[in-house]
């Protein structure tokens, strides 16, 4: 059975960073290109960035261009998003996902608030 | 970037219907087209891929097509527990859109 469970979330000051992870199991998750997705409260479904199956290419949405990094752990099984001078517009749940080009397995997804 | 225009934002159908929601893409995007069901409190479960592809465990009332660069999901006969948050979303070209969602009540 595919599993994804993020951790890491929480409360965080503007300006500041966080780290999310999410554990994979279930398959091979070198054979994989990952993403995250967030969701802000009471809004729609936002992609946030993508990694290829080993780590070398990575794409992301303009607005976290240059302050959040995805990136992959493949020996532990494990997604990354480091994300730096956060901003209150980052506040949201954040998915990881399994991309086979459409995204066909979802995290539990992690809250992420940022505010003074 | 894409743009993926969602209509309608809200409906409300009865078990007799035939739900109908369409994602409108601002150009071609090779049917790299997928649908999303979200339940409140809960991760997004993907239905169909492709455009046209039923995803696993997916109950066959869910069907995709498309005209030209409007993609359609079809319920047909659908179930009180179908009622939540529909999505679609183009896989064509970074940045993936999402489109704006239409929120389904099964009365």
């Amino acid at each position: 059975e595919v599993q994804l469970v993020e951790s890491g979330g929480g409360l965080v000051q503007p300006g500041r960073s966080l780290k999310l992870s999410c554990a994979a199991s279930g398959f091979t998750f070198s054979d994989y290109a990952m993403a995250w997705v967030r969701q802000a409260p009471k809004k729609g479904l936002e992609w946030v960035a993508t990694i290829i199956y080993d780590g070398s290419s990575t794409y992301y949405r303009d607005s976290v261009k240059g302050r959040f990094t995805i990136s992959r752990d493949n020996a532990k099984s494990t997604l990354y998003l480091q994300m730096d001078s956060l901003r209150s517009e980052d506040t949201a749940t954040y998915y990881c996902a399994r991309q086979v080009g459409p995204f066909d397995y979802w995290g539990q997804g992690v809250m992420v608030t940022v505010s003074s | 970037d894409i743009q993926m225009t969602q209509s309608p934002a809200s409906l409300s159908a009865s078990l007799e219907e035939i739900v109908t929601i369409t994602c409108k893409a601002s150009q071609g995007i090779d049917d790299y087209l997928s649908w999303y069901q979200q339940k409140p409190g809960k991760s997004p479960q993907l239905l169909i891929y492709d455009a046209t592809s039923l995803a696993d465990g997916v109950p066959s009332r869910f069907s995709g097509s498309r005209s030209g660069t409007q993609y359609s999901l079809k319920i047909s006969r659908p179930q009180v527990d179908d009622s939540g948050i529909y999505y679609c979303l183009q896989s064509y070209s970074t940045p993936f859109t999402f489109g704006s969602g239409t929120k389904l009540e099964i009365k």
